[in-house]
């Protein structure tokens, strides 16, 4: 079965610009989160979805948004990028309400976002 | 908010030695995770460990949640252990996010 898969892997951009990172659910699994890592640090959490809603969020700026589509996956938005925005960007799976919103979570391998 | 403090924050190991790693929490936790994050990013879950001991082959883990803390024992460590290790809570009834500790960086030597 495949995990977590996250969209691109590596990604460059210039300060001011948009930037769109996806990733795609364990089959069966209707949460998704995102977190944020910068280095030296753990995972920061931005947002949880579940069935299309927003569940959570984390204390970031209005900059960042995010959305989950109805095969569960789900987009991470973020504008204005800043120099600060430069980080490994996380998704997480999990099974969600149905088993409880505490069930374990399982991660994507990340995509690391530079902005130059 | 929930406070998860790991230590050591750094470890280096020869090859062939024991550690054990500690997470404290500063509340009650309904669950808790131990992961490994490997060089290249990804977080590798070792443990899903609310409460109660588990073993994985050299990795074991013990979570004593009445007194807020986690133990993840390494045995025989080898040179792919190395990493940081990361214990994550959830807290809160109907809470949705996983709080991170800030990690403990293992280096294994040959």
């Amino acid at each position: 079965d495949a995990g977590v898969t996250q969209s691109p892997t590596h990604l460059i951009k210039t300060r001011g610009q948009h930037v769109t990172l996806r990733c795609s659910p364990i089959s069966g699994h209707k949460s998704v989160s995102w977190y944020q890592q910068v280095l030296g640090q753990g995972p920061q959490f931005i947002f949880q979805y579940y069935e299309k809603e927003e569940r959570g969020r984390g204390n970031f700026p209005d900059r960042f948004s995010a959305r989950q589509f109805p095969n569960y996956s789900s987009e991470l938005n973020v504008n204005a990028l800043l120099l600060g925005d430069s980080a490994l960007y996380l998704c997480a799976s999990s099974p969600g309400r149905t088993g409880g919103w505490n069930t374990e979570a399982f991660f994507g391998q990340g995509t690391r976002l530079t902005v130059v | 908010g929930i406070q998860v403090e790991q230590s050591p924050p750094d470890l280096i190991l020869q090859e062939g030695a024991n550690s054990t790693l500690r997470c404290n929490f500063s509340d009650s936790v309904n669950n808790l995770q131990w992961f490994h994050q490997n060089p290249w990013g990804q977080l590798i879950n070792l443990f899903y460990i609310p409460s109660g001991t588990k073993q994985n082959g050299r990795l074991s883990a013990t979570t004593v949640a009445t007194e807020r803390y986690s133990l993840l024992y390494i045995s025989s460590s080898q040179t792919t252990d190395s990493g940081v290790y990361f214990c994550a809570v959830y807290s809160g009834a109907g809470s949705y996010q996983l709080t991170f500790g800030k990690g403990t960086k293992l280096s294994v030597i040959p």
